[in-house]
């Protein structure tokens, strides 16, 4: 099904720690995005790219997380100083001409 | 207010059983994406579903613009059909951001 790879499966912080997560999306796709979901399986856009341009983010990640996808490289979301409300799920999915979006596997978060 | 409802939250079948999981959205639509989400997480795209009824093995999905609705149909539900079904909006097209359902968790007994 999916070929998005995503790098830690699994990710411990101690809060105010920085916690660094990538992905390489599906050959050929050029849209990557980033969704968080929490405890409570709710799910949130955080951002998303074209090649290597934000296209949209949500307020939240302005602020304390930092992501980029250069190019030749993965993709990266980075959250500065980790909280413990930022334990969750990180998704990354891309999206070719077909407008379908791929996920890989997860970074599953926790901070302690 | 929440743009895409999902129903039922949970649903109990007895392996062979059919079922049907709905999703409601109050704005316009692009195009409705279901997935099935791994008990460690990972999701599983089975359907792309602009409108009209598509069909894999077991399950249909069946987008109606004009009602607002989609729907997911399993047939002869087996116990590997355990698992969470996501509905997920695409509202504006190409890069936009997918809005989820909150899912709905089955599970099916032998």
């Amino acid at each position: 099904n999916s070929k998005v790879i995503q790098t830690p499966r699994y990710l411990v912080k101690g809060q105010g720690q920085k916690a660094k997560m990538r992905c390489i999306p599906e050959k050929g796709h050029p849209v990557v995005f980033w969704y968080q979901q929490n405890k409570n399986n709710e799910f949130k856009f955080l951002i998303n790219f074209q090649n290597q341009e934000v296209l949209q983010q949500i307020d939240m990640t302005e602020k304390r997380f930092s992501a980029e996808c250069p190019s030749n490289s993965p993709c990266s979301l980075e959250i500065q100083s980790s909280e413990a409300g930022d334990s969750a799920l990180y998704l990354c999915a891309s999206t070719g001409t077909r407008y379908e979006q791929y996920f890989g596997p997860g970074t599953r978060l926790t901070v302690l | 207010g929440q743009q895409v409802q999902q129903s039922p939250a949970s649903l109990v079948l007895q392996e062979g059983e059919n079922a049907e999981l709905q999703c409601n959205f109050s704005t316009s639509l692009n195009s409705m994406q279901w997935f099935y989400q791994r008990p460690e997480g990972s999701l599983v795209s089975l359907f792309y579903n602009p409108s009209g009824t598509k069909q894999s093995g077991r399950l249909t999905s069946t987008t109606v613009i004009k009602e607002r609705r989609s729907s997911l149909h399993i047939s002869s539900s087996q116990i590997t059909d355990s698992g969470t079904y996501l509905c997920a909006m695409e509202q504006t097209g190409f890069a936009s951001a997918l809005t989820f359902g909150s899912g709905t968790k089955v599970i099916v007994l032998p």
